[in-house]
């Protein structure tokens, strides 16, 4: 069937680069996307990436996408305190009609 | 600005007393989604409109209904809440032409008493 696996937990220092990974299972999905959850708040997309693209980067933020070892990863250069958050990796189900959400990879980022 | 809007943010309810979460959005998007999510889980769908077209995820209690009268609103009916319904209902809202982009509102944090 069709499952996103996340890492739970990452733990870096202000001003290091932090890397959340994430497998899925669903090869034909056409987009892939990162979400951010501050405590208490809705999902935020982050950014998302097409298939047919190996690499995407947004300011601080680069996505790479490995189709062939279904693997994602989102990299967040020059983190923040403030990038404390929970990131989710999302993929598109096989109908099409609504993404299926990893459970998240907690980020604590310490000063 | 262009938002999706939830109210309340925090609702208490009893068990077996009907509840109803409410959302909008000015985005004029076609897609409404309605999620559970439980602490420290990913977001479950519960249901999504398409238009006015509502399409119930197969594993989705009964005990959870939804309403969409027009294009700006979307209702959750939790008809009996169990303790077992505590959790985050977040609405999300795409455009069918934007690969399934979901924008979501803040979340209703539901408790039941």
């Amino acid at each position: 069937g069709e499952d996103v696996e996340q890492s739970l937990f990452l733990s870096v220092r202000e001003g290091d680069s932090s890397v959340i990974n994430c497998t899925y299972t669903d090869s034909s999905s056409t987009y892939l996307y990162w979400y951010k959850q501050e405590p208490g708040a809705g999902l935020q997309l982050l950014t998302y990436i097409f298939s047919n693209m190996d690499m995407k980067q947004d300011q601080r933020l680069t996505v790479l996408l490995n189709k062939k070892d279904k693997h994602l990863s989102l990299r967040i250069a020059d983190t923040q305190t403030g990038d404390s958050a929970i990131y989710f990796c999302a993929e598109i189900n096989q109908a099409g009609t609504a993404l299926i959400f990893g459970k998240g990879t907690t980020l604590s980022v310490s000063s | 600005d262009a938002m999706v809007i939830q109210n309340p943010r925090y609702q208490v309810t009893q068990f077996g007393k009907p509840v109803t979460l409410s959302c909008s959005q000015t985005l004029n998007h076609n897609v409404m989604y309605w999620y559970q999510q439980k602490s420290s889980q990913a977001p479950k769908l519960l249901f999504h409109y398409y238009d006015k077209d509502f399409n119930n995820e197969a594993d989705t209690p009964d005990n959870f209904q939804s309403r969409r009268p027009n294009t700006s609103f979307c209702f959750l009916d939790i008809r009996s809440p169990g303790l077992g319904d505590a959790a985050m209902y977040l609405c999300a809202t795409s455009s069918r032409d934007r690969g399934l982009e979901q924008y979501f509102g803040p979340g209703t944090r539901l408790t039941v008493t």
